[in-house]
């Protein structure tokens, strides 16, 4: 089966800074790749995807990019604001499941 | 639009006490998935139903059972609860089982077995 894995683990920036999550997955077939952003009390909610006829996908401040070669894809957040502190998951397809990392902790510290 | 909802948001057992968590989702979804979240554990899967009248276990079954009710709905059981199985419950559907489509998550169920 599938195996992602995701890092860092946690990750603090100054707000206005960038911030970038990387993922690996292990099987050459995956083909979609979405990432979820989970704030506290709440479940993920999918906030961007990618599917791997693309190398990148941008969406206002957030974008994933895709190396199918190396099988890893990432999550890009540019200008971070106070609101972009959450968990985030990536996340790859398991025969009809979804696979996920174990999250990345985001702080943005004004 | 309520997507997908959990009941009961909260709950608190004692070891031994049995109970069902109840998940409905109103997108006209084939595919629903329960997880549980714990502390730097990520998302693992308990159990998952490709389509209305089949359940299949993923990563972590033992201790629970699920139900299939209709297309709607997908509930999970606990029939003698234990302390580790204090967690945040998830559901989620999807679409169809294949591999291009996102899952749609609820906001959880809170359980803590004493």
């Amino acid at each position: 089966g599938e195996n992602v894995e995701q890092h860092p683990s946690t990750l603090s920036v100054q707000e206005g800074d960038s911030a970038v999550i990387k993922c690996t997955y292990s099987d050459s077939a995956s083909n979609y790749f979405p990432w979820y952003k989970q704030e506290l009390g709440k479940g993920p909610q999918l906030i961007i995807d990618i599917r791997s006829n693309v190398g990148e996908k941008k969406d206002q401040r957030i974008a994933v990019t895709l190396n199918k070669t190396a099988k890893h894809f990432s999550l890009h957040i540019t200008e971070t604001q106070p609101e972009d502190s959450a968990v985030y998951f990536c996340a790859a397809p398991s025969w009809g499941k979804l696979q996920f990392g174990a999250g990345t902790q985001v702080v943005v510290t004004p | 639009n309520a997507g997908v909802t959990q009941t009961p948001k909260f709950q608190v057992l004692k070891t031994g006490q049995s109970m069902t968590l109840q998940c409905a989702q109103d997108m006209n979804h084939n595919s629903m998935y329960w997880y549980r979240q714990d502390p730097g554990m990520g998302l693992r899967l308990i159990y998952y139903s490709a389509s209305e009248g089949t359940t299949d276990k993923g990563e972590v079954p033992n201790g629970y059972n699920v139900s299939r009710l209709n297309k709607r709905e997908f509930s999970l059981r606990l029939e003698s609860a234990a302390p580790s199985q204090t967690s945040v419950y998830f559901c989620a559907s999807m679409g169809r089982p294949t591999n291009n489509q996102p899952q749609h998550f609820g906001d959880g169920t809170r359980l803590s077995i004493l």
